[in-house]
């Protein structure tokens, strides 16, 4: 099984729709993290979690909202879904000092 | 704010060498990463250097710290097809919590 499990893998879902998008690892790690990717901006930090009762903003954390249900489990919401949040997303695990491990991403696209 | 750039594409023959440059505006990072980005993956750690070190090398890999230019660079020798991938610069800055990644360098190789 993989380190940090993303699903769904592909989703397709119209205007307006809420939509979750759900990570797990088994890394172990306290440091969770939603990134978005678009073609030409590289990676953007959403939302960032150190543990269960902490959260806090990335870059561009406008229209979405997270929830850290346990240290293994980080879920982006969309509450309601606009065309421009068509994109890549990535949930991410790290410790203090050592690099990220990735999910395999979910290919948003909202219609 | 932090920022970190890099060229978007970069087109090689194979059995060359391909150098992907970085430039990046914190430079009270501890460390410096690579990533690589394989078709329909996530993002796993190519390789990272100690910002207190000017070269490291590892096997086809060797990575230049220019601290006082801000730059980064990875050289990739004898360049395979293997390597098309996009290639991520990140940078945690002074804020250990998160990186920062730059918008990636496409490499495409060819025969």
């Amino acid at each position: 099984d993989a380190d940090v499990t993303q699903t769904p893998r592909n989703r397709i879902t119209k205007t307006g729709k809420r939509i979750m998008l759900e990570c797990s690892q088994t890394k172990g790690h306290d440091r969770m993290y939603w990134y978005r990717q678009d073609p030409g901006l590289g990676l953007r930090l959403i939302y960032y979690s150190f543990d269960v009762k902490d959260i806090n903003k990335g870059e561009i954390s406008d229209g979405y909202s997270v929830s850290r249900q346990a240290q293994a489990k980080f879920s982006l919401s969309l509450e309601s879904a606009i065309p421009n949040q068509t994109a890549l997303y990535f949930c991410a695990t790290s410790t203090p000092n050592y690099g990220y491990t990735f999910g395999s991403g979910t290919r948003l696209t909202v219609v | 704010g932090e920022d970190v750039e890099q060229s978007l594409f970069l087109s090689v023959r194979e059995g060359d060498s391909s150098v992907i440059n970085c430039t990046y505006t914190d430079s009270s990072s501890t460390y410096l990463y690579w990533y690589k980005q394989e078709p329909g993956a996530g993002l796993q750690l190519l390789t990272y250097i100690f910002s207190n070190m000017d070269m490291k090398q590892d096997q086809r890999l060797t990575v230049l710290l220019n601290k006082k230019d801000k730059h980064l660079s990875l050289r990739i020798a004898d360049t395979q097809t293997g390597d098309s991938a996009i290639y991520f610069c990140a940078d945690p800055g002074s804020n250990t919590d998160k990186l920062i990644f730059g918008t990636g360098t496409r490499l495409q190789v060819f025969p």
